[in-house]
């Protein structure tokens, strides 16, 4: 069954400091890889996506995504982050045999400590 | 220009009654799904449609969840007889078309609470 997995559940940070959060997914096709991100109080919004080419993806704010297909991995990185990026990560795979349908880690709660 | 909405944003009902919960999708959308956001569940895909025709409704959890969507637009969610475990954030998202290559746009949710 395709899952994906997220290495941390709640990651607190002082400002600037860098973050990297884990994802791992298991699905054996091709897939297209996001990040969604939940801010508090808000709606779930796109961060990032990876759909083919080159596997280093930049978002938005400053986040972005390296693919390792050898790992099945695709770890989101910012190198300073700030309060503002207090929120709730999703990784998030398309397969490329579903209808369109998202299959969502288990959610990464930052929170930045001023 | 408008985003997906979604109401009411919150519910709360009795054991046993139906409820409708209701999304209205970014227009011109043609995908529209239904995800359910619950404590020890995380998000989960509850159904997929194009256009008005549902070809993916394998996350619908029990034959009480029914779904339909009307003149390619509005979608509504019925859970008929409530369980307290149906308790959970309802999140509705569209995109332009249904292949996973298209971004999913998602509305605020609506809060349902099942006493």
């Amino acid at each position: 069954a395709q899952s994906v997995s997220q290495h941390n559940h709640h990651v607190i940070l002082s400002e600037a400091a860098s973050l990297e959060l884990g994802c791992n997914y298991s699905y054996g096709g091709t897939v297209n890889l996001f990040w969604y991100v939940q801010y508090p109080g808000q709606h779930l919004q796109l961060l990032l996506k990876y759909f083919s080419g080159d596997p280093l993806v930049k978002g938005i704010k400053g986040f972005e995504a390296e693919f390792i297909k050898s790992k099945f991995s695709f770890n989101l990185r910012k190198p300073s982050v700030q309060w503002s990026d207090t929120a709730e990560y999703f990784c998030v795979v398309h397969g490329s045999s579903n209808t369109g349908k998202l299959i969502f880690g288990q959610g990464t709660t930052l929170q930045v400590k001023p | 220009g408008a985003g997906v909405s979604q109401s009411p944003s919150n519910k709360v009902t009795e054991k046993g009654k139906d409820v409708e919960l209701r999304c209205d999708p970014i227009s011109g959308h043609t995908a529209l799904y239904w995800y359910r956001q619950s404590l020890g569940q995380g998000l989960e895909f509850l159904i997929y449609f194009q256009g008005n025709s549902a070809p993916d409704k394998s996350g619908l959890p029990s034959d009480r969840f029914s779904a339909e969507r009307t003149g390619g637009s509005v979608s509504t969610l019925t859970i008929q007889r409530t369980q307290q475990e149906d308790s959970a954030v309802y999140l509705c998202a569209s995109s332009l078309a249904g292949q996973g290559g298209y971004e999913q746009y998602f509305g605020p949710g609506t809060r349902l609470t099942v006493t």
